[in-house]
């Protein structure tokens, strides 16, 4: 079976600061990986999507970046974050090119000091 | 711009009754339907999928697809304390060149009174 695996957990950082988040997925292959924002009491945001290796498409202009250095590997990036980008950050994946539904990691809390 | 709408809430019901959870869409045609659980704190969690019109049961929960009018539904029976979360509705819709979009709505935020 099909599992996704987010780290950290929780992350507080000073403005500034670089930023990096990792998601990798288990049990299949060439999947279409996302990258979400949700702030608190807000909707999902999409950040990023990726349809393959070295395949990204930004959904939100912004000082955050993703690259997808191998296949089941998604990382978000900053080289200098700011007090908006606080929020929980969640990697989804989904079967590639298809009506299938998204499958959600368990998330990254930052706060921004 | 392809708009998922539900109604915010907070939606309470008391225990054991049922609860009904609304939301339509803007793109008439939108393929696929889903329906995902977020408790505080955590990530949403797919619980139902609907592909054709009518009704899809899974244990308490039962989807509703209505394309004709655009709308799906989702109805939790015997409403439980352990329900209580914001339900997301969310449409896929083919975006063209071989690409999906998943749309969210922002989420029925249900609290079952005990």
């Amino acid at each position: 079976s099909q599992t996704i695996h987010q780290w950290p957990a929780t992350l507080v950082q000073p403005v500034g600061s670089p930023l990096s988040l990792e998601c990798t997925v288990e049990g299949t292959s060439n999947p279409n990986l996302y990258w979400y924002r949700q702030a608190a009491g807000r909707g999902l945001q999409l950040l990023f999507y990726s349809v393959g290796i070295g395949q990204i498409s930004s959904e939100v202009p912004q000082n955050l970046s993703a690259s997808r250095p191998q296949d089941r590997q998604f990382i978000l990036s900053s080289k200098k974050l700011l007090l908006s980008d606080s929020g929980f950050y969640l990697c989804a994946w989904s079967v590639e090119g298809s009506y299938q539904p998204q499958h959600f990691g368990d998330g990254t809390r930052l706060s921004i000091l | 711009q392809k708009e998922v709408e539900q109604n915010s809430g907070p939606l309470s019901v008391p225990e054991g009754a049922i609860a009904s959870l609304n939301c339509t869409y803007s793109d008439r045609v939108s393929q696929s339907f889903f329906w995902y659980r977020q408790y505080s704190g955590k990530s949403p969690e797919l619980i139902m999928s609907i592909y054709s019109n009518g009704d899809k049961e899974d244990g308490r929960f039962t989807a509703q697809l209505n394309k004709a009018s655009q709308y799906v539904s989702l109805l939790i029976r015997d409403s439980q304390p352990s329900d209580s979360a914001t339900y997301l509705c969310a449409v896929i819709s083919y975006s063209g060149a071989g690409s999906y979009q998943l749309t969210f709505g922002k989420g029925t935020k249900l609290s079952v009174i005990p």
